[in-house]
């Protein structure tokens, strides 16, 4: 069974410019993460889908991030004018059907740096 | 504040050594979970542990849910043990994780 496929593996921007990340949950798996992780620290809840539908993303810095989940399966995670705070690795993550965290699985994560 | 403190931020062992990683929440919570990062690498879950003591294999996750705090033990550690060890705090109504900033564990040869 494949795992959660996440792309680009590294980003390297210039302050004020746009990036998209891509995600690919497993097959079947209704909720969708998204966590940023900076470095030497936790991964912080972004953004969670269950389905097409967003359940919480308040901790998403609406101005300039935004997440799609059309289908209710793969997922995109874009900002439009990336700051040097926004450097840090973007993780995506996803579970089954009825299933909490104990069933969660993470991709490998986009590596971004703002410079 | 931190809601989810983990202690020690660092730690060296040698090979075959034992380490116990404390983790402690301010605040209430549903359950807790302990997972593993490896350098450059995706999270695993190690164990999902509302209460009591879980093992698997070298690993012992134990948590007493009233006051606050979770302990892994690693026993015989091993370099493959070396990363980062992550708890995390689970809470509301959807089961949302809020993490620690994870202890980084090296284990030399």
């Amino acid at each position: 069974e494949a795992g959660v496929t996440q792309s680009p593996r590294y980003a390297v921007l210039q302050e004020g410019q746009a990036v998209s990340f891509w995600c690919d949950p497993i097959s079947g798996h209704d909720t969708l993460y998204w966590y940023q992780q900076p470095r030497d620290q936790g991964p912080q809840l972004l953004v969670y889908f269950r389905d097409e539908a967003v359940i919480d993303n308040s901790q998403l810095p609406s101005d300039r991030f935004s997440a799609v989940r059309p289908k209710g399966t793969n997922s995109t995670l874009k900002i439009q004018s990336a700051k040097q705070g926004d450097t840090a690795t973007y993780l995506c993550a996803s579970s089954p059907p009825g299933q909490g965290t104990e069933t969660l699985y993470f991709g490998s994560g986009t590596r971004l740096t703002v410079l | 504040g931190q809601q989810v403190q983990q202690s020690p931020a660092s730690l060296v062992l040698q090979e075959g050594e034992n380490a116990e990683l404390q983790c402690n929440f301010s605040t209430s919570l549903n359950s807790m979970q302990w997972f593993y990062q490896r350098p450059g690498g995706s999270l695993v879950s190690l164990f999902y542990n509302p209460s009591g003591t879980k093992q698997s294999g070298r690993l012992t996750s134990t948590t007493v849910i009233k006051e606050r705090r979770s302990s892994l033990h690693i026993s015989s550690s091993q370099t493959t043990d070396s990363g980062t060890y992550l708890c995390a705090r689970i809470s509301g109504s959807f089961n949302k994780l809020t993490f620690g900033a994870g202890t980084r564990l090296a284990v030399c040869p």
